[in-house]
């Protein structure tokens, strides 16, 4: 079953903050958020494990709550150039060469 | 830098046409994988494979089947195309533990 992602779609004006949520029925090991921009292949943001270990960019960042099954993306003082899909990915804790379960995504738009 | 490159950015097939989609990628990854990308379902996985002749199922493997006979090139194919295969199709590879790393994606139409 897919995660569940919300919103689906947010409106920001430049300089203003965002979250977006990620929540899984399954217990997790690990959650990656990408980023598509409109006609390009998602991109790598942040990949976060069971036991707190992180691995992305340092502009960005997330939380995983391993008990709710949750993760969130934190995005600050927002740029044109965060506009795009969002998306999560969810490894279960049996996972096996890093299958992932991508949520439906969250469109963002960040207007001047 | 990781490239992961697809055989076609666009693509018209007729029903019933066998269709193959192949995806290269330059990074030794052992893992490659497949993807259908719909709107508002977001990526959706088909197969998987996590060595050379290995292959698993996905979410969504009916009506699809893939080859991996050499590392870096992972073929996903439609055996009879159907008009709800109409789809944009994505490849990744990754390194175990690690990020995808994603192709810029086929849009396949079948008339």
């Amino acid at each position: 079953q897919q995660p569940v992602q919300s919103p689906q779609a947010v409106i920001l004006r430049e300089g203003e903050d965002a979250v977006i949520n990620c929540s899984s029925s399954k217990a997790l090991y690990s959650v990656h958020w990408y980023r598509q921009k409109h006609g390009e292949a998602p991109v790598f943001l942040m990949i976060l494990l069971k036991g707190g270990e992180q691995k992305g960019h340092e502009k960005i960042s997330a939380s995983f709550n391993e008990k709710k099954q949750q993760s969130s993306l934190y995005l600050t003082a927002s740029q044109l150039s965060y506009s795009g899909t969002y998306f999560c990915g969810t490894g279960p804790i049996n996972n096996a060469g890093n299958m992932l379960t991508f949520g439906g995504g969250t469109r963002l738009m960040v207007k001047p | 830098d990781v490239k992961v490159t697809q055989s076609s950015r666009y693509l018209v097939k007729r029903t019933g046409e066998k269709v193959f989609l192949e995806c290269v990628q330059d990074m030794d990854h052992e893992n490659m994988f497949w993807y259908r990308q719909d709107p508002g379902l977001g990526l959706r996985l088909i197969y998987f494979s996590y060595d050379v002749k290995m292959k698993e199922k996905g979410d969504i493997p009916e009506g699809y089947s893939v080859s991996r006979e050499k590392k870096e090139r992972f073929s996903l194919i439609l055996e009879s195309a159907s008009t709800n295969q109409t789809s944009m199709y994505l490849c990744a590879s990754s390194t175990t533990g690690y990020e995808q790393y994603f192709g810029p994606g086929t849009r396949l139409t079948v008339t």
